[in-house]
């Protein structure tokens, strides 16, 4: 079964640094999200691509965040200079789109960000 | 601004128990609806989906949802739980014709043995 793959799976990095996040999407999608869960909060949508180009973003995507397609496969995130409050599980998503009824995201298993 | 509401965060349930965890959400048009869960160490997976027709459905695992438009709710039902449904579980909503989904703050299952 085709899956969305994410790399690292755990990442440490100091206050300040920069981090990139990778996912590699299901092939035949056409929608890719980034989302974030804090630890015991919930799952909050940070941004979508489509078209290689952001469709939406929330408020938390800010400057500090950027998203880029650089090639066919890879979908990355990047947060330029983190903060404390970064830390979280990051989770990538991939929708195949489907008119009205949009179907189902298909989820990574998370990269991990612990930033010191 | 769309909002999804789940009212249990944490539910303890001894196996062979009923479960229903609430899902309330905020939007005017017409909307897709998920269930997802997460196992732990596990990604985020589809439980069951709702786009429209029999506003009740049925996913995998004996699950089951149920869309009441009136209460702009879909609980998730399960009959009798079994340890191996302990994993945190998330209501979803996706305005139609749109491609931005909202997630619940999870509800968090631990079935004991």
């Amino acid at each position: 079964e085709p899956e969305v793959t994410q790399t690292p799976s755990h990442q440490v990095t100091q206050m300040g640094q920069e981090v990139i996040l990778r996912c590699v999407p299901i092939s035949n999608h056409l929608y890719f999200y980034w989302y974030r869960q804090i630890l015991g909060q919930k799952v909050e949508f940070l941004v979508s691509f489509y078209n290689n180009e952001i469709s939406e973003k929330s408020e938390i995507f800010d400057d500090q965040f950027s998203v880029e397609r650089p090639d066919g496969s890879n979908f990355t995130l990047k947060i330029r200079s983190t903060k404390l409050e970064d830390s979280a599980m990051y989770f990538c998503a991939s929708l195949i789109a489907r008119g009205a009824n949009t179907g189902e995201l298909f989820f990574g298993e998370g990269s991990r960000l612990t930033v010191l | 601004a769309q909002s999804v509401s789940q009212h249990n965060h944490h539910v303890i349930l001894s196996e062979a128990a009923s479960l229903e965890l609430g899902c309330n959400y905020s939007y005017g048009g017409t909307v897709n609806l998920f269930w997802y869960v997460q196992y732990p160490g596990q990604h985020l997976q589809l439980l069951l989906k709702y786009f429209s027709g029999d506003p009740l459905v049925k996913g995998i695992k004996g699950f089951e949802a149920e869309f009441i438009k009136s209460k702009f709710s879909f609980n998730l039902r399960k009959p009798s739980v079994q340890w191996s449904d302990t994993a945190e579980y998330f209501c979803a909503v996706n305005s139609k014709g749109t491609y931005k989904y909202i997630f619940g703050t999870g509800t968090r299952l631990k079935v004991l043995a």
